[in-house]
């Protein structure tokens, strides 16, 4: 199976701190698809963002961004300056020529005041 | 914004039971699937259906799961008969093509 890990289970920070999440993914595929989702307490998954493989640009979205490395097939995801509204479970997924996402286990990000 | 919406939001129900899950999708999207995630757990892929017909399913998704796009607007999840272990939030999500899929905000099953 081509995987997708989070190896962070739980991160916790005090908030203004940065904070980096960790996604490292398998694939065959030549074209595919990477996402970052985010699972608030009320259980809803917010899209934050998708990359494809032939665009390895990284992206800033205010305090959000994204460092996307195909040759160590990472893509890792930053907030800046965290707040208490970003505590929740991050998932990142993987999607190619069959359509399906694959998740990873997820990384429960708690921001503390 | 357009967004998909479930039904119910909760489900409450009996082992053995069948359960029907309702999700409405984004209007011009083509592509449907559900995904389901046991509590604490990862999301976990079930189907993909596009043009009235499954293009892909997991091998969670046995004969108890169907299907159905009834009509132009609701897609569906049968569970036949509901065991124990089908305890979980089911969300639909739908794409306009291979690119993102939007998520709806779930069903939690709940099996007795």
């Amino acid at each position: 199976a081509q995987k997708v890990t989070q190896a962070q289970t739980e991160i916790s920070v005090v908030e203004k701190e940065d904070v980096t999440l960790d996604c490292v993914y398998e694939t065959r595929d030549t074209t595919y698809y990477l996402f970052w989702y985010k699972q608030p307490p009320s259980g809803e998954l917010v899209f934050l963002i998708r990359r494809n493989s032939f665009d390895e640009q990284n992206e800033i979205s205010g305090r959000y961004s994204w460092n996307f490395q195909k040759s160590t097939s990472s893509f890792n995801f930053t907030i800046t300056a965290s707040q208490v509204v970003d505590s929740a479970v991050y998932f990142c997924a993987r999607g190619g020529s069959n359509y399906k996402l694959t998740f990873g286990k997820g990384t429960l990000l708690t921001v503390n005041p | 914004e357009p967004e998909v919406t479930q039904t119910p939001s909760h489900q409450v129900t009996q082992m053995g039971q069948e359960v029907i899950l309702r999700c409405v999708p984004i209007s011009n999207h083509l592509y449907f699937y559900w995904y389901r995630q046991i509590l604490g757990q990862k999301v976990e892929f079930l189907v993909s259906f596009y043009n009235n017909e499954i293009s892909e399913k997991s091998e969670i998704f046995d004969d108890q799961f169907s299907v159905e796009r009834p009509d132009g607007s609701n897609f569906t999840l049968k569970i036949r008969s509901t065991k124990l272990e089908d305890s979980a939030m089911y969300f639909c999500a739908s794409s306009r093509d291979l690119d993102t899929q939007y998520f709806g905000p779930g069903t939690r099953l709940t099996v007795l």
